[in-house]
C-alpha cells in the first residue's frame, strides 16, 4: 500500500499568487515525479527527481519549478500562477530500479482564477 | 518514441457484465514494463498491474485479469462480472528507462468506464 501524500487537494487561487503544492512519502523511494493531467486526459510528465539534489525536467514544459532537499519531500511551486495551469497535479514515487512501479498520491486540483 | 493506445475513449456495461479494455503500444525496447492503473471520480491513481516484457502469462486476480500478447503489442484488461464500484477511468502506461536510472510512463488517454445498474 501506498503512503503518499499531497497538499492541498484542492486549492483556488487569484492570478499572479505564488503557490506551493506539497508532496510528501513515507516509503523512502528515490525517485518522485510530477504529473499534471488536465480534465479528461491523460498524465504528462513535468518533473521528476532521482533523489536528493537532483531534479529534471520532464517532456512537458513546465512554468513551475521543484526542488529535493529531502528524501520524502518533492515540492512543487508556481511563482506567479496564471488561469493556464489550472489542472490537476500528481505526484508519484518509486524505488530507484528501472521499471519500478509508480505510486501516486491522491493529487492536487488547482483552479487559478 | 514509445507510445500508447488505448482507442476506447469510453464504454458503458450493466452490471454483472464482463467487459475488456483494449491497450496496445509501440516500443523499441526489448526490456520493458507495462502498468494499469485506476482513477476513480476522487482523483487519485490506483496500480492495478505492473508486467515486464519477458513475462507473457496472463495474471488473473479476482474478478481482474490481464492478457499480454508480444506479438500484437497488446496488454488488454478484462473485469469479469463487472460492479458499479468499477466505473472509473483506466489508464493503460509503458514504461521506458530514463538516462541515470528509473522510469518514466508514458500514458494512454484511459478508458473511462461506466457500470450501470
Amino acid at each position: 500500500e501506498a503512503d503518499i501524500y499531497q497538499t492541498p487537494r484542492y486549492l483556488v487561487i487569484g492570478t499572479g499568487k505564488k503557490i506551493t503544492l506539497e508532496c510528501s512519502q513515507t516509503m523512502g523511494h528515490d525517485k518522485m515525479y510530477w504529473y499534471q493531467q488536465d480534465p479528461g486526459m491523460e498524465l504528462h510528465l513535468i518533473h521528476y527527481s532521482y533523489g536528493v539534489n537532483s531534479t529534471e525536467k520532464g517532456d512537458l514544459s513546465s512554468e513551475s519549478t521543484v526542488s529535493r532537499i529531502r528524501t520524502e519531500h518533492f515540492p512543487l511551486t508556481l511563482e506567479s500562477a496564471r488561469p493556464s495551469h489550472t489542472s490537476q497535479y500528481l505526484c508519484a514515487s518509486s524505488e530507484y530500479s528501472p521499471g519500478e512501479t509508480q505510486y501516486f498520491g491522491p493529487g492536487t486540483r488547482l483552479l487559478v482564477l | 518514441a514509445q507510445k500508447v493506445t488505448q482507442a476506447q475513449t469510453e464504454i458503458s456495461v450493466v452490471e454483472k457484465e464482463d467487459v475488456t479494455l483494449d491497450c496496445v503500444y509501440e516500443t523499441r525496447d526489448t526490456t520493458y514494463y507495462l502498468f494499469w492503473y485506476k482513477q476513480p471520480p476522487s482523483g487519485e491513481l490506483v496500480f492495478l498491474i505492473r508486467r515486464n516484457s519477458f513475462d507473457e502469462q496472463n495474471e488473473i486476480s479476482g474478478r481482474y485479469s490481464w492478457n499480454f500478447q508480444k506479438s500484437t503489442s497488446s496488454f488488454n484488461f478484462t473485469i469479469t462480472a463487472s460492479q458499479v464500484v468499477d466505473s472509473a477511468v483506466y489508464f493503460c502506461a509503458l514504461s521506458e528507462i530514463l538516462t541515470g536510472g528509473g522510469n518514466k510512463l508514458t500514458f494512454g488517454t484511459g478508458t473511462q468506464l461506466k457500470v450501470e445498474l
